[in-house]
């Protein structure tokens, strides 16, 4: 049963361009919604994260929305560049404690972004 | 300070044999994780600990075994590897309870023949 759905698998954007990706949830108890970033042969490293309790959050070119109702959010990538071509993971936790889970991420298949000069 | 590593980066094994993967980390963090990343699948989680000897079931754990006896490590062991365990593997650590953010090595391919 897979959690989060993310979509798109892939994504061909302009330069300048805006990026957006989607997920979706389905456990109401999710209260933490992170974005991690991966460049080929590297970790994946946190870009932003967000909680439900606001419905969005942005940092620089780099912009969370969150719909608590549709249990859906997004990355939206603005003035997109070349360097931001990367494989982007949306993912979610509950909270700490509960069934025991210690809060682990639960992520999505990933997007492939590709962003031409 | 080289944050989390992984050894080693690349392994080629034979359907059977066994091998142990190693995380280390010197950020001090409590919590740490060994995922695999297969095409299209995204991150699955294998197995985690929460602090120095102590281990538990992720969502993917059969095949594999890990230990942690001290807390800047963690092994996860291939008893005998399948070529279903081809994938790259990535340890992840976490400060603790209240902070959720990941910290990831720079991963471990395996190729089982």
């Amino acid at each position: 049963q897979q959690q989060v759905k993310q979509s798109p698998q892939s994504l061909i954007v302009q330069k300048g361009g805006i990026s957006i990706i989607n997920c979706a949830y389905e456990n109401t108890a999710f209260d933490y919604f992170p974005w991690y970033q991966q460049f080929p042969g590297k970790g994946p490293a946190l870009l932003i994260a967000i909680r439900p309790d606001v419905s969005e959050k942005k940092e620089g070119r780099f912009t969370i929305s969150f719909n608590k109702s549709a249990k859906q959010f997004s990355l939206h990538i603005m003035d997109s560049q070349p360097g931001d071509s990367a494989t982007y993971f949306c993912a979610a936790s509950r909270a700490l404690n509960y069934g025991g889970s210690q809060g682990n991420l639960i992520f999505g298949k990933g997007t492939k972004l590709s962003v031409k000069p | 300070n080289a944050g989390v590593t992984q050894t080693p980066k690349f392994r080629v094994l034979k359907t059977g044999q066994s091998m142990t993967l190693l995380c280390a980390q010197d950020m001090n963090h409590e919590y740490m994780y060994w995922y695999r990343q297969d095409p299209g699948m995204g991150l699955r989680l294998i197995h985690y600990s929460v602090g120095e000897g102590t281990t538990a079931k992720g969502e993917v754990p059969d095949g594999y075994n890990v230990s942690r006896l001290k807390k800047q490590n963690f092994l996860l062991g291939l008893e005998s590897a399948a070529p279903s365990q081809t994938s790259v593997y990535f340890c992840a650590t976490q400060p603790g309870q209240g902070a959720k953010e990941q910290f990831f090595g720079p991963g471990t391919r395996l190729t089982v023949l």
